[in-house]
């Protein structure tokens, strides 16, 4: 399986909701990480976990909170976002945790922010 | 700091054309990793390539090819005889050494018409 599965596809919330991003691996990968992308833009990293401890945060607003349950997991809880947050949101994985390895990406949450 | 310049942002060709995409880089890194990677209009990267900064060989691989030059700085991607699928927006990405972030260029976007 050399998968990274997203869910939802798309997402639809208003200023007040809570919701959160699943992100699913099962390549034994033992480093996770969540992108942001606006249209137009490349990926822009918000967290990395790896061996599921969080180990970069890119200054990030307390509004995105992430989680990694296991090392196959990752969640991205969702509170009190602003539209400017409306974007593409990317998970994806690697095998390591240095720069030598390549990045396996999930298709995305289409995230809109109302 | 690192950083990746692809000056070209969008590019149009015919099919069966060739077409070179230009991806400059910058660190002050001795060892780092270059990646290019392909992002078609459903929103998922795939990793095309990736090259270490000691291994200056070039690369073919079917239709691409992919030219390293560290006196120049840069790692440019060759599509011989474009195809329609070849569509999307490729990034040229840069990671240094034992450190997990990757640094994207901006994308050039390629469009391949029939």
């Amino acid at each position: 399986d050399t998968e990274v599965t997203q869910t939802p596809k798309h997402l639809v919330m208003g200023m007040t909701n809570k919701k959160s991003l699943k992100c699913e691996q099962h390549m034994g990968h033992r480093a996770m990480y969540w992108y942001k992308q606006k249209a137009k833009k490349p990926p822009e990293l918000m967290f990395v976990y790896s061996y599921e401890k969080l180990s970069i945060n890119e200054s990030v607003p307390s509004r995105f909170s992430p989680e990694c349950p296991n090392s196959s997991l990752l969640n991205l809880h969702l509170h009190a976002l602003q539209p400017e947050d409306s974007a593409l949101y990317l998970c994806a994985s690697s095998q390591g945790h240095d720069g030598y390895n390549e990045q396996f990406f999930g298709p995305g949450t289409r995230l809109t922010v109302l | 700091a690192q950083k990746v310049t692809q000056a070209q942002t969008e590019i149009s060709v015919v099919e069966k054309e060739d077409v070179t995409l230009d991806c400059v880089y910058e660190t002050r890194d001795t060892t780092y990793y270059l990646f290019w990677y392909k992002q078609p209009p459903s929103g998922e990267l795939v990793f095309l390539i990736r090259r270490n900064s000691f291994d200056e060989q070039n690369e073919i691989s079917g239709r691409y090819s992919w030219n390293f030059q560290k006196s120049t700085s840069s790692f440019n991607f060759t599509i011989t005889a474009s195809q329609v699928v070849d569509s999307a927006v490729y990034f040229c990405a840069l990671s240094e050494g034992g450190y997990q972030k990757v640094t994207f260029g901006t994308g050039t976007k390629l469009q391949v018409i029939p």
